[in-house]
């Protein structure tokens, strides 16, 4: 069946430092991957989007990466600060057309102090 | 960027009362809107997607007689929740395409609406 994985696990780091989070799937062959950060009570914003011939990505502190072989994307955020606290979640599309976004329940960050 | 609003935001109501929520692109068209909904601590799922002047298109397990989709326009998608019940309480988020933007462009999403049926 087809999966979705983020790590449900809250992630707690502190500021400064670089947040990683994992985006893993089987049984998709997605043309775009997308990463959108959640705020409690609030819809989605998107942050990036990357395509499948494409390894990287980046726009400002943020960084992502999609390994077709292995199946995964990485989300990274450099010099985490206590705004950028909130859950990000990582979306496939495996139509060719990035319409029909499917979730992934998302991971929750938390940056202190 | 491109924004999406959506009305009300917060909705309480008996069961049995039917329920309208409102999406609208407010700065660009939008041929293809998509109601999603989200459990607590669960994932977004696609209920079904609005395209404009036809049918909606809905996913495996939504039962479009209760979930009513009309797309008049491009700039406004509506959902009415008809006959709620409380397993209906949710937070519906709509989004929205350009309908000029590239195959690949993302979707702009509005901020949601909680509804809670009593």
């Amino acid at each position: 069946s087809q999966k979705i994985e983020q790590n449900s696990e809250a992630l707690n780091i502190q500021e400064g430092k670089t947040a990683t989070l994992t985006c893993n799937y089987t049984n998709y062959s997605p043309a775009y991957l997308q990463w959108y950060r959640q705020d409690p009570g609030r819809g989605p914003v998107f942050l990036l989007l990357i395509r499948e011939n494409e390894k990287e990505k980046r726009k400002e502190r943020l960084k992502v990466t999609f390994d077709t072989t292995l199946k995964q994307s990485l989300f990274h955020i450099t010099a985490s600060q206590p705004a950028d606290s909130a859950t990000y979640l990582c979306a496939l599309d495996d139509t060719g057309t990035a319409s029909k976004l499917t979730f992934g329940t998302g991971t929750r960050l938390q940056v202190t102090l | 960027g491109a924004v999406v609003s959506q009305h009300p935001s917060r909705v309480i109501c008996k069961s049995g009362t039917s329920v309208k929520i409102e999406c609208r692109s407010l700065d660009f068209q939008a041929t293809t809107m998509f109601w999603y909904r989200q459990f607590p601590k669960q994932s977004l799922m696609l209920m079904a997607t609005s395209n404009e002047g036809s049918k909606a298109t809905y996913e495996q397990g939504v039962e479009k007689d209760k979930f009513l989709i009309n797309h008049a326009s491009l700039t406004l998608s509506t959902l009415t929740v008809t006959s709620a019940h409380p397993e209906d309480s949710s937070f519906y988020i709509c989004s929205a395409r350009d309908s000029l933007a590239g195959v690949g462009e993302t979707q702009y999403f509005g901020p949601g609406t909680r509804l809670l049926v009593l």
